[in-house]
């Protein structure tokens, strides 16, 4: 069965801080991975993207992940995270236009 | 260009009643899934819509239920309400269904209580 799980459960940084979030997936073949985040009141946005090519992504508002298929890991970083970063995040795998599967999700708190 | 919208906001309803929730996809996109999410969890896929067909389907049970309107707009209906439906319902919708990218963008969500 198709599963992602996200290893951090709640994540406690200061500003300036360096953030890396962990994220597993079990699919068999091709998978699309994604990383989604969700501000406080807000809606599911998409972060990054990884389709195929360049196993490091860049996405939006500094956030980078790294595919490494032998490990089965799609780990989102960011070098110095800003208070503005408080949200949860959410990786997901879907493949080319199947459901997707979310992990359960991780909330990160970043302290002035 | 609005994004994917869902109505209402939010709805509380009894257990052993039905329901229905709404969606319009972004502009340009024709295909539309829907997800359940419980409190603390991530998106649970429930099904998708192309062409006005269910497409696939996730683990849940036939109570719910849905439509695809010619304009791409969808409907989730579920019906006999469970306490364990109370959740955040998301819309998410997308272009085609062939090809490498596959790109979803989500709604606000419809929080339903069922009491």
């Amino acid at each position: 069965a198709q599963s992602v799980s996200q290893h951090n459960h709640h994540v406690i940084l200061s500003e300036a801080a360096s953030l890396e979030l962990g994220c597993n997936y079990s699919y068999g073949g091709t998978v699309n991975l994604f990383w989604y985040v969700q501000y406080p009141g807000q809606h599911l946005q998409l972060l990054l993207k990884y389709f195929s090519g360049d196993p490091l992504v860049k996405g939006i508002k500094g956030f980078e992940a790294e595919f490494i298929k032998s490990k089965f890991s799609f780990n989102l970083r960011k070098p110095s995270v800003q208070w503005s970063d408080t949200a949860e995040y959410f990786c997901a795998g879907a493949r080319n236009a199947g459901k997707s599967t979310f992990g359960d999700g991780t909330t990160l708190t970043v302290k002035p | 260009d609005a994004g994917v919208t869902q109505s209402p906001t939010h709805l509380i309803k009894t257990r052993g009643q039905q329901v229905t929730l709404r969606c319009s996809p972004k502009s340009g996109h024709d295909t539309v899934s829907w997800y359940q999410q419980a409190l603390g969890q991530g998106p649970q896929f429930i099904f998708q819509y192309y062409e006005e067909e269910e497409r696939q389907r996730g683990n849940f049970p036939d109570r719910f239920s849905g439509h695809q309107f010619p304009n791409y707009s969808s409907e989730l209906n579920v019906n006999a309400l469970l306490l364990g439906d109370s959740a955040l319902y998301l819309c998410a919708s997308s272009f085609g269904l062939a090809g490498g990218y596959y790109e979803q963008y989500f709604g606000p969500g419809t929080r339903l209580t069922v009491t």
